[in-house]
């Protein structure tokens, strides 16, 4: 089964950049790398996917090495308000089709402080 | 945010009792999951759904069954609710496997 590993928390000031990085092996190779964001009391919310190199979007960029043991979650100028929860979501590698099992991570919790 | 509801949101329960917790979309999703989360363990896949009557176990589906007569439902049923079921429970919804996924609210299930 894929297994991930990601640090279990992450201090930060605001406006600084945070990576957060998870490691995974075994993962599935034609399949997305997901990241998500939880705020206490909600359920997590989708905050980018990626399947290799670089992806960016409004609030993130994403970095898949070409091996995809790794991904790297990138906050620019974090805010009070990305303290949260961030899990990342790999597919296994021993399924597929309808029986494909997501892996999530144990998630990094993230404090950004004043 | 996408239109997916858990009921109930909170509920307290004898163990031995039976427990039907429910999910409602209205975006026509074809894939709904039922997850568990725990301190220490984070987010546990318990049973999903690729389409009406089709479903699959996830990693921890010992003690829950699932059933999913209509697309918008996916009904989480603990057949005998157990102390160790106490939990907070997460439905999640989305187009196509492992793509942007919605969440619900989540239900907090306390077995007593």
């Amino acid at each position: 089964l894929a297994k991930t590993t990601q640090p279990i928390s992450m201090d930060s000031y605001e406006g600084q950049e945070v990576n957060i990085t998870c490691s995974h092996n075994n993962i599935a190779t034609n399949d997305y790398i997901t990241w998500y964001q939880q705020f206490p009391s909600q359920g997590p919310r989708f905050i980018i996917q990626g399947y290799k190199t670089k992806v960016t979007n409004e609030v993130a960029s994403l970095f898949i090495p070409a091996d995809r043991k790794s991904s790297t979650l990138s906050l620019p100028r974090v805010s009070l308000s990305d303290t949260a929860v961030y899990y990342c979501l790999v597919g296994d590698a021993n399924n597929a089709g309808n029986n494909r099992k997501l892996i999530w991570g144990l998630g990094t919790s993230l404090a950004v402080n004043p | 945010d996408a239109g997916i509801t858990q009921s109930p949101r909170h509920k307290v329960t004898e163990t031995g009792t039976p427990v039907t917790l429910r999910c409602h979309q209205t975006e026509n999703h074809r894939y709904m999951y039922w997850y568990r989360q725990d301190p220490g363990h984070g987010l546990r896949l318990i049973h999903y759904s690729y389409g009406v009557k089709d479903t699959d176990k996830g990693e921890v589906s010992d003690g829950y069954s699932v059933s999913r007569s209509k697309t918008e439902d996916f009904l989480l049923t603990l057949e005998s609710a157990t102390s160790s079921q106490t939990s907070v429970y997460f439905c999640a919804i989305s187009g196509f496997m492992n793509t942007e996924a919605f969440f619900g609210q989540g239900t907090r299930l306390t077995v007593v």
